[in-house]
């Protein structure tokens, strides 16, 4: 069985500022990895995946994540915050041969002027 | 065009109604799913069905069935609805894929209120 690890689940930045939230992986099979956002009253929308190509991997609105499979973890960074970041974040993993998702417990993200 | 489209977008309803949430997706995907996300933001799968065929089934009651009438549509139906039943029901699809590494497309939720 996969599955992922968010901590912290409010996370405040200020615009311009590095976002930064992290995520660990637990998974018996190589595991494909997606961050996912959500925006209020609003269904996920996929930011980026790993299927094991490139371990860091680029995604929509300037996010990425780099893939660490020493440290189990696979953390979404944004260089500088903007306004619009304001969202719930949440990591998912899947398995080979499953496309189950597992998802973490999410991360509010508040973004202050 | 909505690629996931889930109706209603909120249901208010009382304790032991029976009420249906519809999900049809126009990705030509074959693999459906319903999660649950909880008051927490916590979110679980539910259900998932490929080509029709039901093929993940959590320990949910079984006062939820879910129902897919072809491969773009799949819907939930909830007998003798619960307090504890109030949440936000995701629709999804995705590509059948073996390697497990295909997105999810999501619908807008269904906010389901139970009182």
């Amino acid at each position: 069985a996969q599955s992922v690890t968010q901590l912290g689940s409010h996370v405040s930045v200020s615009e311009g500022a590095l976002v930064l939230l992290r995520c660990n992986y637990s998974s018996s099979v190589p595991p494909y990895l997606f961050w996912y956002v959500q925006y209020p009253n609003q269904g996920l929308q996929l930011l980026l995946k790993y299927t094991s190509a490139a371990t860091l991997v680029k995604g929509i609105n300037g996010f990425e994540a780099e893939f660490k499979k020493s440290e189990t973890s696979f953390h979404l960074t944004k260089p500088s915050a903007h306004m619009s970041d304001a969202a719930e974040y949440f990591c998912a993993v899947s398995g080979y041969g499953n496309n189950r998702l597992a998802f973490g417990k999410g991360n509010q993200v508040v973004v202050i002027p | 065009d909505t690629a996931v489209s889930q109706t209603p977008k909120y249901l208010v309803t009382q304790m032991g109604n029976d009420k249906s949430i519809k999900c049809e997706q126009n990705l030509g995907h074959d693999t459906m799913y319903w999660y649950k996300q909880d008051s927490k933001k916590f979110l679980k799968i539910m259900f998932s069905y490929n080509n029709k065929e039901l093929i993940i089934n959590e320990t949910v009651p079984n006062r939820f069935s879910p129902k897919s009438p072809d491969k773009a549509h799949l819907n939930l139906h909830i007998n003798s609805l619960e307090l504890g039943d109030s949440a936000v029901y995701f629709c999804a699809s995705s590509q059948e894929n073996r390697g497990g590494n295909t997105e999810a497309f999501f619908g807008q939720g269904t906010r389901l209120t139970v009182v």
